[in-house]
């Protein structure tokens, strides 16, 4: 069965750093491209990042460009998101999501979600 | 950024009635484009993919079509567990964007 179990989210000040985790289990997770999406309270779903089967590409939205990085460790099947300099705007709920398959930017499985809360 | 505008933004209805949603692109995404359901307190789910195609185990009473630029998510016969929020996203390049979803609930 494929799960993303996520964590490390919580209460941050702004300014602050988290990382967040997504523990990837039930499918060869160094085959397949990985997202970050985020959906702050009571709005929609904005994607946030991407990262390549190897890791070898990465994209952000413009929004979190040169505070968020994306990360993966195919050895330890886990997807990372660094999030620097916070800002109450960046309050939301991420998701880490799978694409379905080769050469594909739809997810067709998804973490439970984790908040991230920017608040002094 | 290439848009993604839903129509309507909300809607209410009833058990058994057929519904429509719209999602319309700034610019032609060729068949790129997927349909998600959602429900409070829960990640999105992938209902179709590539306009048309159905995800595996969703019901055959979700159907997509369009191309180009006007896509539509059509529940044949709704059912007490379709009352939910509805997000298009295009696939098209690699700065996703997904429209701001329709809500449906009951009347």
């Amino acid at each position: 069965e494929v799960q993303l179990v996520e964590s490390g989210g919580g209460l941050v000040q702004p300014g602050g750093s988290l990382r967040l985790s997504c523990a990837a289990s039930g499918f060869t997770f160094s085959s397949y491209w990985m997202h970050w999406v985020r959906q702050a309270p009571g709005k929609g779903l904005v994607w946030v990042s991407h990262i390549s089967s190897n890791g070898g590409s990465t994209s952000y939205a413009d929004s979190v460009k040169g505070r968020f990085t994306i990360s993966r460790d195919n050895a330890k099947n886990t997807l990372y998101l660094q999030m620097n300099s916070l800002r109450a705007e960046d309050t939301a709920v991420y998701y880490c999501a799978r694409v379905r398959g080769l050469d594909t930017r739809d997810f067709d499985y998804w973490g439970q979600g984790n908040l991230v809360t920017v608040s002094s | 950024d290439i848009q993604m505008t839903q129509s309507p933004s909300s809607l209410s209805a009833s058990v058994g009635d057929r519904v429509t949603i719209t999602c319309r692109a700034s610019q032609s995404i060729s068949n790129y484009l997927n349909w998600y359901q959602q429900k409070p307190g829960k990640a999105p789910k992938l209902l179709i993919y590539a306009a048309s195609s159905l995800q595996s185990g969703v019901p055959s009473r979700f159907s997509g079509s369009g191309f180009g630029t006007d896509f539509t998510l059509t529940i044949s016969s709704l059912q007490p567990e379709d009352f939910a929020t509805y997000y298009c996203q295009h696939s098209y390049s690699t700065s996703i964007t997904f429209g701001q979803g329709t809500r449906l609930d009951i009347k």
